[in-house]
């Protein structure tokens, strides 16, 4: 069975500190999809990066990157100069050859002031 | 990115009323779009996949006759929770899928009284 584990269920990080998060998965698939989505307050999924497992170079956007290390299938999130904002449930996916996601279960970042 | 609305976003009924969920893909024509269910500090579950043009596809433990699911365009899938019960009541999230990435809507929160 494709699994997604986030190991840590809550963090909290200083303002303009880097944090990063974990995420390891398990599937059989040699091409997939992998995702970090962040559930602010509101409730609103909001996409923040992707990574396609083919590609070796790891995603990047603006503050927000990844490493992904296929082989050992683990695909964590450095997030760099936190922001107030970016407060939020953050969820690992993999999306799979049938186009589902599976989520992991989150990981709750508190950026303090 | 792309952008996905629901409606409504709150929803308050009695026990034994249908409630009709909308999810619209607004600036893309998702041909597949997937509802979740939510429960409060948990991850999003996947209920079912919904398909323009035919039957839904509904994942294991959920029932279709209790969730019906319409995507009879390429632009709205309908939620329809029959005969509600207060164990229905969840934070309901739908997501259209444009190439490999989904895009959620804003989700609804359903209250069974």
């Amino acid at each position: 069975a494709q699994t997604v584990t986030q190991s840590q269920p809550e963090m909290s990080v200083q303002e303009a500190e880097t944090v990063t998060l974990s995420c390891t998965y398990d599937t059989s698939e040699n091409n997939y999809y992998l995702f970090w989505y962040k559930q602010p307050p509101s409730r609103q999924m909001i996409l923040v990066i992707r990574q396609e497992a083919y590609k070796q170079q790891n995603a990047t956007e603006n503050r927000f990157s990844v490493n992904f290390q296929k082989a050992a299938k683990s695909f964590s999130l450095k997030i760099s100069d936190s922001q107030l904002g970016d407060t939020a449930m953050y969820f690992c996916a993999f999306m799979n050859r049938d186009d589902k996601i599976i989520f992991g279960k989150g990981t709750r970042l508190h950026i303090l002031p | 990115g792309a952008v996905v609305s629901q409606h409504p976003s709150w929803v308050i009924c009695k026990s034994g009323t249908s409630v009709k969920i909308e999810c619209r893909s607004l600036d893309f024509q998702a041909t597949t779009m997937f509802w979740y269910r939510q429960f409060p500090k948990q991850s999003l579950m996947l209920m079912a996949t919904s398909n323009e043009g035919s039957k839904a596809t509904y994942e294991q433990g959920v029932e279709k006759d209790k969730f019906l699911i319409n995507h009879a365009s390429l632009t709205l899938s309908t939620l329809t929770v029959t005969s509600a019960h207060p164990e229905d009541s969840s934070f309901y999230i739908c997501s259209g899928a444009q190439g490999e990435t989904q895009y959620f809507g804003p989700g609804t929160r359903l209250l069974v009284l």
